[in-house]
């Protein structure tokens, strides 16, 4: 009963081409996230979805769309990879959009992108 | 903007030993601040949140402390045991309330 699940697991693609990554939550919450690791570790928000909504776009490139079909459900399509998007790429989902109360995060697998 | 820093990179202490990260913040106050644990290969784990009004939170062998006028937060491992080796996370609310923004972590090896 995985909580929060990513597919693929491991990616590896030329420069150029075009990827997606899935990602699927089953703990009923609202908001989902899509986090950038990078080979120095550094966790960094791309994208913030609350309720299929778009809450956080954070400066990444517009090659990087994210969609959602439903508040389950949070995929991200990358256009013309370059070298640089090497990095592995988190999904995570919260019971609602960050409040002061405090909202936790669950994260996925992540999925290890390597772009050649 | 927000800056989070952790200051150590890697920690290394012998089994039994308290381990104790830190976690500093600058430019704002945020609401509350939370820890997380990374392994290799896994996505971060929630631990703990503390808010701003409280100094110390406990959970099992874990302690957070959160010092609004130093601006930190300390991350206390008591009674280290190998299984605890991992990367902790520490993170708080930007100023917006959009996102977290998470530190570089630090990286704890306990050996036996």
């Amino acid at each position: 009963d995985t909580a929060v699940s990513q597919t693929p697991k491991y990616l590896v693609t030329q420069m150029g081409n075009d990827k997606s990554i899935k990602c699927e939550q089953n703990l009923g919450h609202d908001t989902m996230y899509w986090y950038k690791q990078d080979s120095k570790k550094f966790l960094k928000i791309m994208f913030s979805y609350n309720n299929k909504e778009l809450i956080i776009n954070e400066t990444v490139p517009n090659r990087f769309s994210p969609k959602s079909p439903d508040k389950a459900h949070l995929n991200l399509h990358i256009n013309s990879l370059e070298l640089g998007d090497s990095a592995v790429y988190f999904c995570a989902s919260s019971l609602a959009h960050l409040s002061t109360s405090g909202e936790t995060q669950y994260f996925g697998p992540g999925t290890r992108l390597l772009v050649l | 903007s927000q800056k989070i820093e952790q200051n150590s990179e890697a920690l290394n202490i012998q089994e039994g030993k308290t381990a104790t990260l830190t976690c500093n913040y600058t430019n704002y106050s945020p609401a509350y601040l939370q820890w997380y644990r990374q392994d290799p290969g896994r996505g971060p784990v929630f631990l703990l949140l503390i808010r701003e009004n409280e100094k110390e939170k406990r959970k099992e062998r874990l302690k957070v402390t959160f010092d609004t006028t130093l601006k930190q937060s300390l991350f206390h491992i008591t009674a280290s045991q190998p299984a605890d080796s991992a990367t902790y996370l520490c993170a708080l609310r930007n100023q917006a309330g959009t996102a977290l923004i998470f530190g570089k972590g630090t990286t704890l090896s306990v050996s036996s």
